[in-house]
């Protein structure tokens, strides 16, 4: 199975941060990469698919970039609704697909 | 727009077979792949497995011998059954849309239900 590992687990950030978060996997996946939201008690929301293009309705200070290996998600300024912890997917074929372990980002 | 909604039972004894129900609606089953995903308490997501509106299906090979996923497109319904559970089973189980086959290898998943929390435990 691919590996996918997230840096940092954790992340104390403020209001109107810029903020990034990397994932990286354990071989090439191409651009099959995915970025999730997930509040406490709530079901995750797709933010970011194939690496870089911004979910319907998702706020366009949402980012993807990354190909092969490497892939990050920057949050150009963060807002009081976006502390919640974050999750990359990979879609690489075949299956199984993985996720990274996540990543809370929370209020400093 | 589209929502999910798990049902089942809350609760399934060590050794018995969790099955849960995921009823869509304000959409159609069809052309979409469907996805169940769960979450351990106080865990990350893990993906159980997926199956086309026409039948055929993926699992994880962690669970393969213990899952089937099932879909009635008459009811708008998928399906999911894990057999011989302990309590590494016990999770949040999410029922998924993923995409049509035109982004199957973007396999991304856009509408999520609330999730049914199942406990096993004698």
């Amino acid at each position: 199975d691919i590996q996918m590992t997230q840096s940092p687990s954790s992340l104390s950030a403020s209001v109107g941060d810029r903020v990034t978060i990397t994932c990286r996997a354990s071989q090439s996946i191409k651009n099959y990469l995915n970025w999730y939201q997930q509040k406490p008690g709530k079901a995750p929301k797709l933010l970011i698919y194939a690496a870089s293009s911004l979910q319907s309705g998702v706020p366009l200070r949402f980012s993807g970039s990354g190909s092969g290996t490497d892939f990050t998600l920057t949050i150009s300024s963060l807002q009081p609704e976006d502390f919640a912890t974050y999750y990359c997917q990979q879609s690489n074929s075949p299956p199984p697909y993985t996720f990274g372990q996540g990543t809370k980002l929370e209020i400093k | 727009q589209v929502q999910l909604q798990e049902s089942g039972p809350g609760l399934v004894k060590p050794s018995e077979t969790l099955s849960l129900t995921c009823t869509v609606s304000g959409g159609s089953i069809s052309s979409y792949y469907w996805s169940w995903v769960r979450q351990p308490p106080v865990k990350g997501l893990e993906w159980i497995g997926y199956i086309y509106y026409s039948g055929s299906t993926s699992y994880n090979p962690s669970l393969k011998s213990r899952v089937t996923i099932s879909v009635d497109t008459s009811k708008n319904q998928l399906s999911l059954k894990l057999t011989s559970v302990t309590a590494a089973d016990t999770a949040v189980y999410y029922c998924a849309r993923g995409p049509t086959s035109k982004s199957y290898y973007y396999y991304y998943m856009d509408v999520w239900g609330k999730g049914t929390t199942v406990t096993v435990s004698s």
